[in-house]
């Protein structure tokens, strides 16, 4: 069975502050993984999106990082601003010649709250 | 540059209606995938359209349907509404077939009463 496991389920941080938030996949085989932002009642919006090869991928303040061996991923958030606090969700993407048809296949996110 | 674009942003159906939700993808994308997403939950696929054609369904009762016009918009419906239907329901676009770089829409909240 294709899973994406996350942790923390949640998480409380200082403003100004750094937080690492983690994903575990199980998805085989891989074609690549992305991180989302989704703040409450919107559509989540692509913060990275990384392949196999990739090991690492900025923009701006988020940073990715893929273990494609050991099928794990982070997202290092630097410097937490107060709009920071959202749900950041990780998704990956089966590889479609595997039939899994390239359906996403979504964690249940890491809830963040940056705190004044 | 517009992005994907959803409409009505709200909506408040009673149970056994029916309801249409509307999707403009980014300009040039010809790919659009729609996901419904229970309040603490992550997206469920429902249905993905390339070029007008049906290209992937997700595990949704036949209430659900779909369709891709020229323009490649998109239109979701839902017959038979139940309490359970109440999500965001977002919509996504993308250059390629089921290709990496999705973009979603902000949702449409529909809530059955």
């Amino acid at each position: 069975k294709n899973q994406v496991e996350q942790s923390p389920q949640s998480l409380i941080i200082l403003e100004g502050k750094n937080c690492t938030l983690q994903c575990n996949y199980t998805v085989s085989p891989f074609s690549n993984l992305r991180w989302y932002k989704q703040d409450t009642g919107r559509g989540p919006v692509s913060l990275t999106i990384m392949t196999f090869s990739e090991n690492t991928k900025s923009n701006g303040r988020y940073t990715a990082t893929l273990d494609a061996d050991t099928k794990q991923s982070s997202l290092h958030i630097t410097a937490s601003q107060l709009s920071d606090s959202a749900s950041y969700i990780c998704v990956v993407s089966g590889d479609r010649r595997a039939g899994n048809n390239r359906k996403l296949i979504w964690g249940l996110g890491t809830s963040l709250a940056v705190n004044p | 540059d517009a992005g994907v674009t959803q409409s009505p942003t709200h909506l408040i159906k009673t149970r056994g209606q029916h309801v249409t939700l509307r999707c403009s993808p980014i300009s040039g994308h010809k790919s659009v995938s729609w996901y419904q997403q229970v309040l603490g939950q992550g997206p469920q696929f429902i249905f993905q359209y390339y070029e007008k054609e049906e290209r992937g369904r997700g595990n949704f009762p036949d209430r659900f349907s779909a369709r891709q016009f020229p323009n490649y918009s998109s239109e979701l419906n839902v017959n038979a509404l139940l309490l359970g239907d109440s999500a965001l329901y977002l919509c996504a676009s993308s250059g390629q077939q089921g290709a990496a770089g999705y973009t979603f829409g902000s949702g449409t909240r529909l809530t059955v009463v």
